[in-house]
């Protein structure tokens, strides 16, 4: 089964500072995605990958950056957070023609 | 666009009654249809997925027809369980879609009491 790892788990940041949330998964698949989750508008893409080097604009990638330096790591970058962006985000692997994304725990991002 | 349509937020239900959470899609031709798992702590997990017409998905007691005359791929199961209850996404996958994206409904959480 995929094992996907998010890291941190939780976080606290002040608005305009840096953030950085971590994904690495260990099933070699090629896709990446990054999600936020709210109440109310279910699980949103911000960007996915197909493979190492490569970043893709998902439906909501304002305020995001993406960078995946190899198949095993997709990081989001929130340049300058603001409270909007406040929500928990989940990182999902993929792969092949059915391609059943496998989800990590999700890290809960606080911006003040 | 392409769209998915949960039209209950929240279910609440005792053991052993019947559970109907409601899906339709908006897409052209014949997406893949999904319905995922999320329980508290955790992140999605695949419940089941059907990809043609009339195709029926199933797992743990759970299932749902594509029928593409109505666009819909409604949940169900005949006796819920306290263990049931969690949130539960429907989701699509347009056929040919870029990077295999996938779309999500808002989510229907399901309260079961003992």
């Amino acid at each position: 089964e995929a094992a996907v790892t998010q890291s941190p788990r939780n976080k606290v940041a002040v608005t305009g500072g840096k953030v950085t949330l971590s994904c690495n998964q260990t099933n070699n698949h090629n896709n990446m995605y990054w999600y936020r989750q709210d109440t109310g508008h279910g699980l949103r893409l911000i960007h996915y990958s197909y493979g190492a080097g490569s970043t893709e604009k998902g439906d909501i990638p304002d305020g995001y950056k993406a960078s995946r330096p190899s198949q095993e790591n997709f990081s989001l970058i929130l340049e300058l957070a603001t409270p909007s962006q406040t929500s928990v985000y989940f990182c999902a692997s993929g792969q092949g023609a059915q391609d059943t994304q496998y989800f990590g725990p999700g890290t809960r991002l606080l911006v003040l | 666009g392409d769209s998915v349509t949960q039209t209950e937020g929240q279910v609440a239900l005792s053991e052993e009654d019947f559970l109907t959470i409601h899906c339709n899609y908006s897409a052209s031709g014949y997406p893949t249809l999904f319905w995922y798992v999320q329980y508290p702590g955790e992140g999605p997990q695949l419940l089941f997925r059907a990809s043609r017409d009339k195709e029926k998905g199933s797992s743990r007691g759970f299932e749902a027809t594509y029928d593409k005359g109505t666009t819909s791929f409604h949940l169900r199961k005949a006796s819920v369980q306290e263990s049931d209850s969690a949130v539960y996404y429907c989701a699509l996958r347009a056929y040919g879609s870029s990077g295999n994206k996938l779309i999500f409904g808002i989510g229907t959480l399901l309260s079961v009491k003992p």
